[in-house]
């Protein structure tokens, strides 16, 4: 069992629309989540962290953790065709090593 | 501040060949990490150092790989003897502040081992 799950995707969704990604992870010790999106042929960047249960929302972007499901999720509202990236989920445990999903690839159609 | 920046951007070697990569973190940025990423996965971390001092490697990295940050400030990865397996971008991120897992990347060095 990989550490960190996505779908691998693509995941396409209309402009406009509700984009929702998700990711689960095995170590229950994990302590923070993030959200790094990369676009084709770059670095991966950081648009979310999310340290405790529930949800955190900044602009079109909303990350939701449940730790008890060991399942963090991405919504992005409004999709815009630049939305269209792949999305990787990152989880840290004790200690500073960041561990990475798959990563989901993100397809927003005009 | 430009960021986090990586040389060479592009490396083509022949196998059995040693390569080096450098790093420029972020200047404030006492924390730095190396991974590696091939086409469709995420990136795979390597080693992390704070300051000068190595405090977590891979168990997956072989001993042919072996990075240094000699004063805090830059860093190098050098892979020895190279296999076509080592064909990879290879990913340096920084970063300084209280949330160790926000992390800056560099742009990359992607190694292309013939």
């Amino acid at each position: 069992q990989k550490e960190v799950e996505q779908n691998s995707g693509p995941l396409s969704v209309p402009e406009g629309a509700i984009a929702s990604l998700n990711c689960t992870y095995s170590d229950r010790g994990s302590q923070s989540f993030f959200w790094y999106r990369q676009y084709s042929g770059k670095s991966p960047e950081l648009i979310m962290s999310i340290y405790s249960n529930g949800d955190k929302e900044d602009g079109r972007f909303t990350a939701q953790l449940n730790k008890a499901s060991q399942y963090v999720s991405l919504l992005i509202r409004d999709s815009q065709p630049s939305d269209s990236a792949t999305y990787l989920c990152a989880v840290k445990r004790a200690g500073n090593m960041l561990t990475f999903g798959g990563g989901t690839r993100l397809m927003v159609k005009p | 501040d430009t960021g986090v920046s990586q040389n060479p951007r592009h490396k083509i070697t022949k196998r059995g060949q040693n390569v080096t990569f450098r790093c420029d973190p972020i200047s404030e940025h006492n924390r730095l990490y190396w991974y590696r990423q091939t086409l469709g996965q995420g990136p795979e971390f390597l080693t992390y150092f704070q300051n000068e001092a190595q405090l977590e490697k891979s168990r997956l990295l072989s001993d042919r790989f072996s990075a240094e940050r000699p004063k805090g400030s830059f860093s190098t990865l050098e892979i020895q003897r190279t296999e076509q397996g080592d064909s990879a971008m290879y990913l340096c991120a920084s970063s300084g502040g209280p949330n160790t897992g926000e992390l800056f990347f560099g742009e990359g060095s992607r190694l292309t081992v013939l």
